[in-house]
């Protein structure tokens, strides 16, 4: 399974846009991109997913260049809410989701 | 939505007791997965289940054990609790086929 590296933590300010960088140089051709959002005290919730290019939804954007050894999530506008650990993570989409879970990246959104 | 709930969101144990850890969900969904979360460590994989009476190792298994009787039930046991696995757990779920997993509240466990 694909390792990743990602910072360990990232200051922001609000209204600002977030990018956060996950290197994953050994991405396999079937490995998905997936990023998770975790508050404290709480359990990981999925924010995107993608395979290559751009991916958008209503929280995040997700960018995957040509040869897919990186991505970024893009946060638009962050709020202080947004504070939490982002976690990218590479894994076989057919594989049921086995996944695993680096440091991940403490954003910290300041007012 | 679905829904991964877990036993005890806090548990107090002390050192060479038998612990189960419960967690439940209600999307019938094929596979379930138990992570430990320590400080600068991340989430570690202890063991998953893609069906009923199936189990798989993850990264750190030693110590544990886990049951899945039943599609949406999957139980972490700790055979004989020792400090060292103070520890947040969490489960979670997913579809077969897809990587997003939906995970549960956690629980906080001391070993004292």
């Amino acid at each position: 399974l694909a390792k990743t590296t990602q910072p360990i933590s990232m200051d922001s300010y609000e209204g600002q846009e977030v990018n956060i960088t996950c290197s994953h140089n050994n991405i396999a051709t079937n490995d998905y991109i997936t990023w998770y959002q975790q508050f404290p005290s709480q359990g990981p919730r999925f924010i995107i997913q993608g395979y290559k290019t751009k991916v958008t939804n209503e929280v995040a954007s997700l960018f995957i260049p040509a040869d897919r050894k990186s991505s970024t999530l893009s946060l638009p506008r962050v709020s202080l809410s947004d504070t939490a650990v982002y976690y990218c993570l590479v894994g076989d989409h057919n594989q049921g989701g086995k996944l695993i879970f680096g440091q991940g990246t403490e954003l910290s959104v300041k007012p | 939505d679905v829904k991964v709930t877990q036993s005890s969101r806090y548990l107090v144990k002390r050192t060479g007791e038998k612990v189960f850890l419960e967690c439940v969900q209600d999307m019938d969904h094929e596979n379930m997965f138990w992570y430990r979360q320590d400080p600068g460590l991340g989430l570690r994989l202890i063991y998953f289940s893609y069906d009923v009476k199936m189990k798989e190792k993850g990264d750190i298994p030693e110590g544990y054990s886990v049951s899945r009787e039943k599609k949406e039930r999957f139980s972490l046991i700790l055979e004989s609790a020792s400090t060292n696995q103070t520890s947040m757990y969490l489960c979670a779920s997913s579809p077969i086929l897809d990587n997003e997993q939906f995970f549960g509240p956690g629980t906080r466990l001391t070993v004292l």
